[in-house]
């Protein structure tokens, strides 16, 4: 089952700094936080994952608090090609399952 | 990044007949994929784990005798929905991860839409 709770849907002016919170307040010591986003009709596509440490990559960063609770996706210029759902999940690091949660629908707006 | 391709990305089929799909990791080994369901405006819900040489591994509520499970190679696994009635229309995706890079991201294939009419 998602172990995460995201705002459903959110709004982002292109060009701007997109910043999509995630709570998992029961995530273990183990576990990563991994985020992907699926655009309409095709299948998922992986963003960036950590496990306590803020990582960026070209595509994005992720700030993971402190305590592990909550993260921050951030897309720091917003095009209208990222207007997707953005999924944030807690996995084992060795080969489990991905579940998903509800995500959060990003629309960028012109 | 690692390519997980998928067939058909659209298929059409009458009721009571019974549709493959087809999930082949292209350049990477998977001992394990994943098979996952998704209904309009809903999130992926998985089906099933498949194992390469072994049995696949049923999430609760999913019925392995409608959708079986072929994992025979470590680039290919299969998902055939038996008997198809309306309510199986959705979309079917696979995910696979590399066991080389210790599993550590998940690659998903472009989906297959079925519609059974």
């Amino acid at each position: 089952d998602a172990k995460t709770t995201q705002p459903p849907s959110m709004d982002c002016a292109e060009g701007r700094a997109a910043n999509l919170p995630c709570n998992h307040s029961t995530i273990s010591g183990n576990e990563y936080v991994y985020w992907y986003r699926q655009i309409h009709s095709q299948g998922p596509q992986y963003i960036i994952h950590g496990l306590k440490n803020n990582e960026t990559n070209e595509m994005a960063s992720l700030i993971i608090t402190e305590d592990r609770k909550s993260s921050t996706l951030i897309l720091p210029h917003a095009t209208l090609r990222d207007t997707a759902v953005y999924y944030c999940i807690v996995r084992v690091n060795t080969g489990n399952q991905f579940y998903f949660g509800t995500g959060t629908s990003l629309t960028v707006i012109p | 990044g690692a390519v997980v391709s998928q067939h058909p990305s659209r298929v059409i089929c009458k009721s009571g007949t019974s549709v493959k799909i087809e999930c082949r990791s292209l350049d990477f080994q998977a001992t394990t994929m994943f098979w996952y369901r998704q209904f309009p405006k809903q999130s992926l819900m998985l089906m099933a784990t498949s194992n390469e040489g072994s049995k696949a591994t049923y999430e609760q509520g999913v019925e392995k005798d409608k959708f079986l499970i072929n994992h025979a190679s470590l680039t290919l696994s299969t998902l055939t929905v038996t008997s198809a009635h309306p309510e199986d229309s959705s979309f079917y995706i696979c995910s696979a991860s590399d066991r080389a890079k210790g599993y550590t991201e998940a690659f998903f294939g472009q989906g297959t839409r079925l519609t059974v009419v």
